[in-house]
């Protein structure tokens, strides 16, 4: 098991809906990611947050919008998908946003837009 | 575009085999992680190598870096089906907060 937890496991939207992932980890780590992936791919990085407050923002589309409520969780809201965004969606942490010490993953949200 | 490029893509052994996974980058890195990934699944730390070190172990896992070459490589000796998995490796790309991760190698163990 995980220590990064991420729901829902699945979630199935049409293009119109309104939707929010989650992910939630109490590790005290201070750094959190949102990670894409496409099947057979590499993960690509979509956000990274630092002490709660957005770092890197990496030319994702504004149909994706994190936050980062506190220390401990990270959302990241969907809203008018285009079903090319059907992908894995992976959370992450680390201590800091350093990368001297590995990423602890969640299993991710299986995200499929109809 | 991707810092790592990884080879071979597809491997499949037999059980008890050794495998061994490269990946290849093109800038200065401070670091270099392998992950492993059971399909459908996140991603799990295997092993961290720093850009001064040369070699490192952990149980059936070894990983080398040579800078010279902008390379590393994954040696899991005694291959076990559970083994069966993409493994990626990831690099820290100097001055830039990122950890970029290659294509990836999906290894079959056959018992």
């Amino acid at each position: 098991d995980t220590e990064v937890t991420q729901t829902p496991k699945h979630l199935v939207m049409g293009m119109t809906n309104k939707k929010s992932l989650k992910c939630e980890q109490h590790m005290g780590h201070r750094a959190m990611y949102w990670y894409k992936q496409k099947a057979k791919k590499p993960p690509e990085l979509m956000f990274v947050y630092s002490y709660e407050k957005l770092s890197i923002n990496e030319s994702v589309p504004s149909r994706f919008s994190p936050e980062c409520p506190n220390s401990s969780l990270l959302n990241l809201h969907l809203h008018a998908l285009q079903p090319e965004d059907s992908a894995l969606y992976l959370c992450a942490s680390s201590p800091r946003v350093i990368y001297n010490s590995p990423l602890h993953f969640g299993n991710g949200t299986r995200l499929t837009v109809t | 575009s991707q810092q790592g490029e990884e080879d071979p893509q597809a491997l499949s052994i037999q059980e008890g085999e050794n495998a061994t996974m490269n990946c290849s980058y093109k800038t200065s890195i401070n670091n270099l992680q392998w992950y492993r990934q059971n399909s459908g699944r996140g991603l799990v730390h295997l092993i961290l190598i720093r850009s001064n070190e040369r070699e490192k172990h952990s149980g059936r896992l070894r990983v080398t870096l040579d800078t010279s070459k902008k390379s590393s490589s994954l040696l899991i000796t005694a291959s076990r089906a559970a083994d069966t998995a993409s493994y990626f490796c990831a690099t820290l790309i100097q001055g830039a907060q990122k950890l970029v991760f290659g294509q990836g190698t999906r290894l079959t163990i056959n018992p």
